[in-house]
């Protein structure tokens, strides 16, 4: 069984669109997060909930907007998606806040042509 | 948290060990050295973590100088899959972040 799965696993869309990313854990674990990984490779936080309520935002556009119908899944969505949005989005995960062994999922990398 | 600094990359002959350093010069009382890896095209992976004392698990050894100001991970027995990007990350226990720096990208060689 996956621990942290993210769908979809790859997203091609036209610049304009409203996409979501979808992420479930199946550790019981409190908190989640979403990670963004630019061209450069360097991986940054963008979100965290611990459960199902927003504790980190790390000035990310508000076109961003996580949700966490339970603590199990943490969903991103993303409005009117530019270029510079393309990136691979990590899901991850960890026992509660401040736990620092999170598991990651694989990845989504988003593509806006 | 602190900052911390590693080489960019660095070559290992497969079946040798790898030393990876990591230099946290600033790092203070409560705060803990963790160790991730990133595979191509994979997730961030857990390593090892570690405050003042020597830390061993299955996939790795962690080495922390007494003054704490720089630490080793250590991989006894390198092989191919274990070419990857390597992160040193500083923690405290009253942050609630990962912070991810650049890493050593380590080619693991035949």
């Amino acid at each position: 069984d996956t621990a942290v799965s993210q769908t979809p696993k790859y997203l091609v869309t036209q610049m304009g669109n409203d996409k979501s990313i979808k992420c479930e854990q199946n550790l019981g674990h409190d908190t989640m997060y979403w990670y963004k990984q630019d061209s450069k490779k360097f991986l940054k936080i963008m979100f965290s909930y611990n459960n199902k309520e927003l504790i980190i935002n790390e000035t990310v556009p508000n076109r961003f907007s996580p949700k966490s119908p339970d603590k199990a899944h943490l969903n991103l969505h993303i409005n009117s998606l530019e270029l510079g949005d393309s990136a691979v989005y990590f899901c991850a995960s960890s026992p509660r806040q401040g736990y620092t062994e999170a598991f990651f999922g694989q990845g989504t990398r988003l593509t806006v042509v | 948290d602190a900052k911390t600094t590693q080489p960019t990359s660095m070559d290992c002959a497969e079946g040798r060990a790898a030393n990876l350093p990591c230099n946290h010069s600033t790092i203070s009382g409560n705060e803990y050295v963790y160790w991730y890896r990133q595979i191509h095209s994979q997730g961030p992976q857990y390593i090892i973590h570690g405050l003042k004392n020597n830390e061993t698990n299955e996939m790795a050894s962690l080495i922390i100088t007494e003054d704490r100001k720089s630490s080793t991970l250590i991989l006894p027995h390198a092989t191919l899959r274990d070419t990857a990007v390597y992160y040193c990350i500083v923690f405290g226990a009253a942050g609630n972040k990962l912070t991810f720096g650049g890493g050593t990208r380590v080619l693991v060689k035949p």
